[in-house]
């Protein structure tokens, strides 16, 4: 089936350090998604982009929508120890047939 | 109170039992779902309902059934549990339409089956 690819699967980061991950597909999407999910809980929404090109902040996060539809990146500028858990990233499309696909996510380490 | 609630949270049964995850929220949202999460890999889709009245098949159906009572209210059951179910599902609600369609999930309940 259609798959998201996540990249990194884990990251081990100082505090203060900037992080990078990313999502690509082969399939479009008109929505991108990128949520946190912390050990016990479900995933909480960080960033919806809905446009191509799209670049949209929440804080210290910031997260693209790519231009060919196909890919998302969400940097975390200054992380720190709380920036902890898996984040996954979630392309969804409601034409042609309602689709919604989510990464594996991305583990994030940050050492105080 | 949490938007979108999960009972149980926790569960543990036997292999060949039937068993019912519940799903509630106040959201006031049309369209629920339901996912399962296996460590190392991202939610997979196994149902979602876009009203009351309609229930769609997602990637991993088969093994499960649903139950759309309400608006408010979606439950996931697994006729004959199997090992091979054991995971963290996860149940999750969005207003649907344009532009995009955000989904917001619940807690998660920890399914094991012996």
């Amino acid at each position: 089936g259609q798959q998201l690819n996540q990249s990194p699967q884990s990251m081990f980061i100082q505090e203060g350090e900037d992080v990078s991950m990313n999502c690509t597909s082969s399939s479009i999407f008109n929505t991108w998604l990128w949520y946190k999910q912390e050990p016990g809980e479900g995933p909480v929404l960080l960033i919806a982009l809905y446009k191509a090109g799209e670049l949209t902040s929440n804080g210290r996060l910031t997260a693209q929508f790519g231009i060919t539809r196909k890919d998302s990146f969400l940097n975390i500028s200054a992380s720190i120890p709380s920036d902890v858990g898996i984040y996954f990233c979630a392309g969804l499309r409601n034409t042609g047939g309602f689709k919604t696909i989510f990464g594996a996510g991305t583990r994030l380490f940050v050492k105080a | 109170d949490a938007d979108v609630t999960q009972t149980p949270r926790n569960r543990i049964t036997k292999t060949g039992k039937r068993i019912m995850l519940e799903c509630s929220q106040t959201k006031g949202h049309d369209r629920m779902y339901w996912y399962r999460q296996d460590p190392g890999l991202g939610l997979q889709l196994i149902y979602y309902s876009f009203d009351v009245k309609d229930i769609n098949k997602g990637e991993i159906s088969d093994g499960y059934s649903v139950s759309r009572q309400a608006q408010a209210k979606f439950s996931l059951s697994l006729e004959s549990a199997i090992p091979n179910q054991t995971a963290l599902y996860f149940c999750a609600t969005s207003v649907g339409g344009s532009p995009g369609d955000t989904q917001y999930f619940g807690p998660g309940t920890r399914l094991t089956v012996l």
